[in-house]
């Protein structure tokens, strides 16, 4: 049973470019969001999709964009890229109901932005 | 808005000592508490959870009880070993929200 997969594994932009990243959730898994971790900070909350719909949206600029297609996979896009973009981008997982607080996380997007 | 508070690192401990890694929150609902780990080089993993006030949840040793009075929910092991060295995550989730809310995390190392 795969588990969420990320791809790809590193990325290195410049700034201004546009990246997007890639997830594919645990086989049954419907739900997923995206999160943010910045060098030695937690995680934090982009936004979750649940049927092909951005259900919640943290802190973020709208710079930040997302997809889900119907079979459950995601996609992140940033644009126009900042240094401080630079991070970890994970991907987590999830199924709707009365389980839904039982993320399972991917390994992760390493982006750079030089 | 939702925070969490948990202490910094890096602890350092030998084997078989007791850890205690203190986490406190700050939300206006209900919230579900966690602790998550993370291990050199791999995702997060979820470790124990508690979903209301008084609840003690566990896992492989590690246990942490949901302190409504104290808003916290303190992490501990009875005896650590090497193979608990990794990054340990505190977060919180409002009920009825989507979003999990992560402490800044701390990083353990245990020596043999």
């Amino acid at each position: 049973d795969a588990g969420v997969t990320q791809s790809p594994t590193h990325l290195i932009k410049t700034r201004g470019q546009q990246v997007t990243l890639r997830c594919s959730p645990k086989s049954g898994h419907d739900t997923v969001s995206w999160y943010q971790q910045a060098l030695g900070q937690g995680p934090q909350f982009i936004f979750q999709y649940y049927e092909e719909e951005e259900r919640q949206r943290g802190n973020f600029p709208d710079r930040f964009s997302g997809h889900q297609f119907p079979n459950y996979s995601s996609e992140l896009n940033v644009n126009a890229l900042l240094l401080g973009d630079s991070a970890l981008y994970l991907c987590a997982s999830s199924l709707e109901g009365i389980s839904s607080y039982e993320q399972y996380f991917g390994p992760g997007t390493r982006l750079t932005v030089t | 808005g939702d925070s969490v508070t948990q202490m910094e690192g890096p602890v350092t401990l030998s084997e078989e000592a007791f850890l205690t890694i203190n986490c406190t929150y700050t939300a206006t609902g209900y919230p579900s508490l966690f602790w998550y780990v993370q291990y050199p080089g791999e995702g997060l993993q979820l470790l124990l959870k508690a979903t209301k006030a008084d609840d003690k949840g566990s896992n492989k040793g590690f246990e942490a009880t949901y302190r409504k009075e104290t808003t916290s929910f303190h992490l501990e092991k009875g005896s650590v070993q090497v193979s608990d060295s990794a990054v340990y995550f505190c977060a919180l989730r409002d009920t009825g929200g989507f979003k999990t809310i992560f402490g800044a995390g701390t990083r353990l190392f245990v020596k043999a």
